[in-house]
Parts: structure tokens; sequence; C-alpha cells
């Protein structure tokens, strides 16, 4: 069966400090993989896509960037964090070609000070 | 500008009876639409998803409609239960792509 992990659950950083989230799946080979941040009390936005490795599409221009080093890991960076950044982060996947039904990781909840 | 609208206030229903749910989109025109369920602090869970030429989709207690024309979806919890006290999330689909536009949902809270 497919899994997908994220990590840390949690996280507190400072302005201006640097973020790196890591979601990898298993279980499957070849998915897409979305980056989603959600705000308190509000949707879920769409942040970045892929659909293969080093392949990377951004919805929103923002102060982050997506990477996909391999099949199953994607990446979630920025190089100084904004208090704006602050939010629940979701890393989600669909099977490749397939019709869009999401599987979503537990999450990162950020917090920004 | 493409637009979902979910009811932003939460629906409080009592145990037993029927919860419906509304998605109301605008601006244009998603082949198929999802629902998901979201409980506090974790990430969303899929439901049902309907497909455009599709009326209606059921799941066990759940059952969803969707009119193209009134640019409209309905999500209904027969004999609700306090287990289904959640956050409800309508996607459509964005029009290319395996990507979703997700609404801000609906709470819903079933009191026993």
């Amino acid at each position: 069966s497919q899994t997908i992990h994220q990590w840390p659950a949690t996280l507190v950083q400072p302005v201006g400090s640097p973020l790196s989230l890591e979601c990898t799946v298993e279980g499957t080979s070849n998915p897409n993989l979305y980056w989603y941040r959600q705000a308190a009390g509000r949707g879920l936005q769409l942040l970045f896509y892929s659909v293969g490795i080093g392949q990377i599409s951004s919805e929103v221009p923002q102060n982050l960037s997506a990477s996909r080093p391999q099949d199953r890991q994607f990446i979630l960076s920025s190089k100084k964090l904004l208090l704006s950044d602050s939010g629940f982060y979701l890393c989600a996947w669909t099977r490749g070609g397939a019709l869009g039904e999401q599987f979503f990781g537990p999450g990162t909840r950020l917090t920004v000070l | 500008s493409q637009k979902i609208e979910q009811n932003s206030e939460a629906l409080n229903i009592q145990e037993g009876k029927t919860a419906t749910l509304t998605c109301n989109y605008t601006n244009y025109s998603p082949a198929y639409l999802q629902w998901y369920r979201q409980d506090p602090g974790r990430g969303p869970v899929f439901l049902l998803l309907i497909r455009e030429n599709e009326k209606e989709k059921r799941k066990e207690r759940l059952k969803v409609t969707f009119d193209t024309t009134l640019k409209q979806s309905l999500f209904h919890i027969t004999a609700s239960q306090p287990a289904d006290s959640a956050t409800y999330l309508c996607a459509p689909r964005k029009n290319a792509g395996n990507m979703l536009t997700f609404g801000g949902g609906t709470r819903l809270m079933v009191k026993p």
C-alpha cells in the first residue's frame, strides 16, 4: 500500500531563517506531487506541483521554492522566511495520468515569529 | 477569476438528521468535482468524485449531486453521527491537468 510522509510535524522559525520541508511517498512510482499551504480557517492554496524528477511548476509567486531530486521525494524550501509564510503545509500525491484523487500527508505546522 | 464558495459558517445539526453542504463555483466548467473531509490538524481525506456527466453519486451514507447548469454541488450525509463532525472541502478540477481548486470548506458539527 502507498504511504506519504512529511516532516517535521511542527516547526517554529524566526523571520529571515531558511526552511526545508520534506515529503516522501512510498509504494508507488512516478506520482504527481503537490505542495499546498492552508492558512488558519482557510482553504488549501496550491503552491507547487511536479509531474516528474526535476519538473516543478509554480502556481503562486512567493518566497518559496520546491525541488524534486528523486521520484518520490518533494522538498519545499525558503532562503528567508516571512511572517506571512506561517501556516499548515500539506504534501499530496496522485497517480500520474489518473483522475485527480489526491492523497495527503499529515502536514507540517509552521509558525514564523 | 475562478471562484469557489462554501458556507464559511459552521453547520450544526442533530444526530440522525441529514446534513447538506453546498459548493458553488463561478467562471469555469470543471470536468469533475471532488469532496474531501478534513479533521483538525490533519490532511484532507478523499470521499467522493463526481464527473460532469453524472447527476448524482452515492457511497454508503454519502450522496453528492453535480448541477453544471447551476454550477453547484451538494454534499449530503444521511443519518448523521457525531463522528461525521469535521470540515468538508469541495474541489473542482481546474481546466487542465490533474490539479484541483479547493474551497474554503464548511465545518459540520453533529450533536448527540
